[in-house]
């Protein structure tokens, strides 16, 4: 597609239930990232994704969340058990990586996650 | 580990002053730089890019960023600003052994005053 889309665009859910949460990266970026932005903070890296593997994945911030790539292109990031502070902007970038150059992010306008 | 810091976390300027934003990282090895704006609403996009080269680099709407690799710092500027700059701003730099992981700075929000 023409840019990074991501759904659903707001959610709110129970404190306790499960969500997922999709993004479709730029055709031909082999790398897909999750942040999270709370608010009045910066962007706290989750995982990140080069073709279907994730290697590095340091910034889960429990065994709660996981997330996971299919055929290079789509990835979930899932939540289990939804805490109220996992409250938060959740974005999905993609970019083109050629070499040791990074060629910048293309973000989606993200998801906004309410646990109620 | 490595980390990006912002030092200005709220900046208010009046239209046509000039605008520079700080930006130092922590890490020593080969770096990518980067600063993204987010406007009002609106998702992160990115302003301009460093990777090697002439440390004086040109982005879009007239923003600039130099990198200086003794200081460690890759800070923004804009001669005139204008109210439309109103947006928070995102530096970030990408270990580039590490792959394409970026470490963002906590951001600087811009209040421009017409």
């Amino acid at each position: 597609g023409a840019g990074v889309s991501q759904s659903p665009s707001n959610k709110v859910t129970e404190k306790g239930k499960d969500v997922e949460l999709r993004c479709d990266p730029i055709s031909g970026h082999t790398a897909l990232y999750w942040y999270r932005q709370s608010l009045g903070q910066g962007l706290e890296f989750l995982i990140y994704f080069q073709g279907n593997s994730a290697p590095d994945k340091s910034g889960l911030p429990s065994d709660r969340f996981s997330a996971e790539r299919t055929g290079g292109s789509v990835s979930t990031l899932t939540i289990q058990r939804t805490q109220q502070e996992d409250s938060a902007v959740y974005l999905c970038a993609s970019s083109l990586l050629r070499g040791r150059d990074n060629y910048g992010y293309t973000f989606g306008s993200g998801t906004r996650l309410t646990v109620v | 580990a490595q980390s990006v810091s912002q030092h200005n976390h709220h900046v208010i300027l009046s239209e046509a002053a000039s605008l520079e934003l700080g930006c130092n990282y922590s890490y020593g090895g080969t770096v990518n730089l980067f600063w993204y704006v987010q406007y009002p609403g609106q998702h992160l996009q990115l302003l301009l890019k460093y990777f090697s080269g002439d440390p004086l680099v040109k982005g879009i709407k007239g923003f600039e960023a130099e990198f200086i690799k003794s200081k460690f710092s890759f800070n923004l500027r804009k001669p005139s600003v204008q109210w439309s700059d109103t947006a928070e701003y995102f530096c970030a730099v990408n270990d580039e052994k590490k792959g394409g992981k970026l470490i963002f700075g906590q951001g600087t929000e811009l209040s421009v005053k017409p």
